[in-house]
């Protein structure tokens, strides 16, 4: 479906450049987290994902840390690429069977 | 592999009108659920089956129905729509609650209440 689009907050970068993206998530309990891109009139799609138990993973281009102190989560995208523009949400698992979602930034990118 | 199925992908209903989400997936997956995604609050869980035979509600389950009679199948029905069931539902599947690689979604459904 279209994005959610207008209340998100928006991160605008040149292409080339890194984008970080962040989220606060809510419960110390949460053991697992998860990244997810959606683009316009797609589902969200999987991207990263990171277990309580580290604070840094690394994708292809991407990486995500968590900072459990602050319960603080973010998404670096390195050589950012028009191809990265779309809506990203965090998601944490609170219980064994529930994702909870962020509502999302919107990410631009410059050509 | 056709992954997540959802039919249809726009639907404009009636208030007090019902209908139902249709949702397929082909991979074989226990876990399967249901969202909806409004503006500026990401997506909501409104319920979810770890199996056939099983469902439980989510965060947002009022005005809601589900069954899972067969692995492959996940219907959402709307008993009786109200304009502020106007949302995007997504639909999605995973090998267990949690796996390693996530959820996946469908493509969504877009469903105006008027």
């Amino acid at each position: 479906g279209e994005n959610v689009g207008l209340h998100l907050p928006t991160l605008s970068v040149q292409e080339g450049d890194n984008s970080i993206i962040n989220c606060a998530y809510s419960n110390s309990a949460s053991d697992y987290f998860i990244w997810y891109k959606q683009e316009s009139g797609k589902g969200p799609q999987f991207i990263i994902d990171i277990r309580s138990n580290m604070d840094k993973r690394q994708g292809q281009r991407v990486t995500v840390l968590l900072n459990k102190t602050v319960k603080h989560l973010s998404l670096q995208i390195a050589a950012t690429q028009p191809g990265d523009s779309a809506v990203y949400f965090c998601a944490e698992n609170i219980r064994g069977n529930m994702l909870t979602f962020g509502g999302g930034t919107r990410l631009m990118v410059k050509p | 592999n056709a992954g997540v199925t959802q039919t249809p992908k726009f639907q404009v209903l009636k208030t007090g009108q019902s209908m139902t989400l249709q949702c397929a997936q082909d991979m074989n997956h226990e876990y399967m659920s249901w969202y909806r995604q409004d503006p500026g609050m990401g997506l909501r869980l409104i319920h979810y089956s770890v199996g056939a035979g099983i469902t439980d509600q989510g965060e947002v389950p009022n005005g809601y129905n589900v069954s899972r009679s067969t692995t492959e199948d996940f219907p959402l029905r709307l008993l009786s729509a109200a304009p502020s069931q106007t949302s995007v539902y997504f639909c999605a599947s995973s090998y267990t609650s949690i796996h390693p690689y996530g959820y996946t979604f469908g493509s969504g459904t877009r469903l105006t209440v008027v």
